[in-house]
């Protein structure tokens, strides 16, 4: 079926630098890329987005690019501080297999330790 | 502006006791979807519905039912609870087309024992 691979599982940078996650996705027709934050129980809850008829977006610190050609989205976050430490989702808006509707379809995290 | 909420927070159950989880969003929107969170699986899609009345399967769907006879309230129901569905389970909800963002519940940790 459709999927999202999101590497690495965790990922520890020391306070400062830079952290960078990279996801794939099978969808071609897949149009719709967020991504969130879910701190420890917590829910997640989105930090940034972004569309196909972009390349890359920024929030401060934060931005994601996109390559569709290559099928594949990726977050960085510059400067990290401690309070970036939390288990980080990539999303894609795709068809749901055998159900005819659509929705996110999840890759399975990555946990960032910021090291100070 | 309470956006989506879950009930209960925590439950322990018993090996083959059933449950609800009740989702409720105040957001009016069309989507709503259960997830079930294991650690390494990342959020896996249970069930989902993209309007009142109806219900589809997702990805991991054996083992439970849902129904949503209401558009703000989305149940999740264990008819014979096993260890194996011990988890963190997350609503969520989203408007209409799906390109928008998905808003969660505070979770529901459920233990079998």
């Amino acid at each position: 079926g459709e999927n999202v691979e999101q590497h690495p599982s965790t990922l520890s940078v020391q306070e400062g630098d830079s952290a960078v996650i990279k996801c794939t996705y099978s969808d071609s027709a897949s149009n719709y890329f967020p991504w969130y934050k879910q701190e420890l129980g917590k829910r997640p809850q989105l930090i940034i987005d972004i569309r196909s008829n972009v390349g890359e977006k920024k929030d401060q610190r934060i931005a994601v690019t996109l390559n569709k050609t290559a099928k594949h989205f990726s977050l960085h976050i510059t400067e990290t501080q401690p309070e970036d430490s939390a288990v980080y989702f990539c999303a894609a808006h795709m068809m749901y297999s055998g159900g005819g509707a659509d929705g996110l379809t999840f890759g399975k995290g990555t946990h960032l330790i910021i090291q100070p | 502006n309470a956006g989506v909420t879950q009930t209960p927070k925590f439950r322990v159950l018993k090996t083959g006791q059933s449950m609800t989880l009740l989702c409720a969003q105040d957001m009016n929107h069309e989507y709503m979807y259960w997830y079930r969170q294991d650690p390494g699986m990342g959020l896996r899609l249970i069930h989902y519905s993209v309007g009142e009345g109806t219900t589809a399967k997702g990805e991991v769907p054996d083992g439970y039912n849902v129904s949503r006879l209401k558009k703000q309230n989305f149940l999740l129901g264990l008819e014979s609870a096993a260890p194996s569905q011990t988890s963190v389970y997350f609503c969520a909800s989203s408007r209409r087309q799906g390109y928008t963002e998905a808003f969660f519940g505070q979770g529901t940790r459920l233990t079998v024992v």
